[in-house]
């Protein structure tokens, strides 16, 4: 699986939007790209995941550059209950683990 | 559809007790993982199963630890022997063929 790169700590506003960075440069032409997060020692929390495409759910958005090297999860308006650790992994999308780097914590302010 | 199923939540054991923790996956996910997070640490995959098989089990100390996934039932995950250094919380996963996978809530151990 494909390195990724993540910001080590991020702050923002109560009610704005969180954008937080991943850079994955080697990521190879089948690998997707996954984002999880984990509140407080609770379990992992699935966020989105792409391959090249933008994509967006209920929780947030997530941009791929077209190259593919990098990509940016937004969260619109972040609320105190989005500060946790997010990570960013790039995987193939057929079974196999998940292997987490440091990820970047967020800190939500009011 | 309930998520990944894990028991019990916090287990307590002495020096050189046993520990069974078990993992029900979501339910049409074939794929199950397990991965343990030190205190103030990150998280590290241990073993990944599917039913009835270990197909990667590099994260897995050498000793003392196992795993299975059988046919029926849950998969367990199994510390014989348990030290201090084994207090941890234990996090199982679980994936269908394509797309990503979901996490339990985690089993917290104590060793004491």
């Amino acid at each position: 699986d494909a390195k990724t790169t993540q910001p080590t700590s991020m702050d923002c506003a109560e009610g704005r939007a969180a954008n937080l960075p991943c850079n994955h440069s080697t990521i190879s032409g089948n690998e997707y790209v996954y984002w999880y997060r984990q509140i407080h020692s609770q379990g992992p929390q699935y966020i989105i995941h792409g391959l090249k495409n933008n994509e967006t759910n209920e929780m947030a958005s997530l941009i791929i550059t077209e190259d593919r090297k990098s990509s940016t999860l937004i969260l619109p308006h972040a609320t105190l209950r989005d500060t946790a650790v997010y990570y960013c992994i790039a995987t193939h999308n057929q079974g196999g683990k998940l292997i987490f780097g440091q990820g970047t914590e967020l800190s939500v302010k009011p | 559809n309930a998520g990944v199923m894990q028991n019990p939540r916090h287990l307590v054991r002495r020096r050189g007790q046993e520990a069974r923790l078990r993992c029900s996956p979501m339910k049409g996910h074939s794929h199950v993982y397990w991965y343990r997070q030190l205190p103030e640490e990150g998280l590290k995959f241990m073993v990944y199963l599917q039913k009835e098989n270990i197909i990667d089990e590099s994260g897995m100390p050498k000793e003392r630890f196992s795993a299975e996934f059988p046919k029926e039932g849950p998969s367990i995950l199994r510390i014989q022997q348990v030290v201090r250094g084994d207090s941890a919380a234990y996090f199982c996963a679980s994936s269908p063929d394509q797309g990503g996978a979901f996490f339990g809530q985690g089993t917290r151990l104590t060793v004491v």
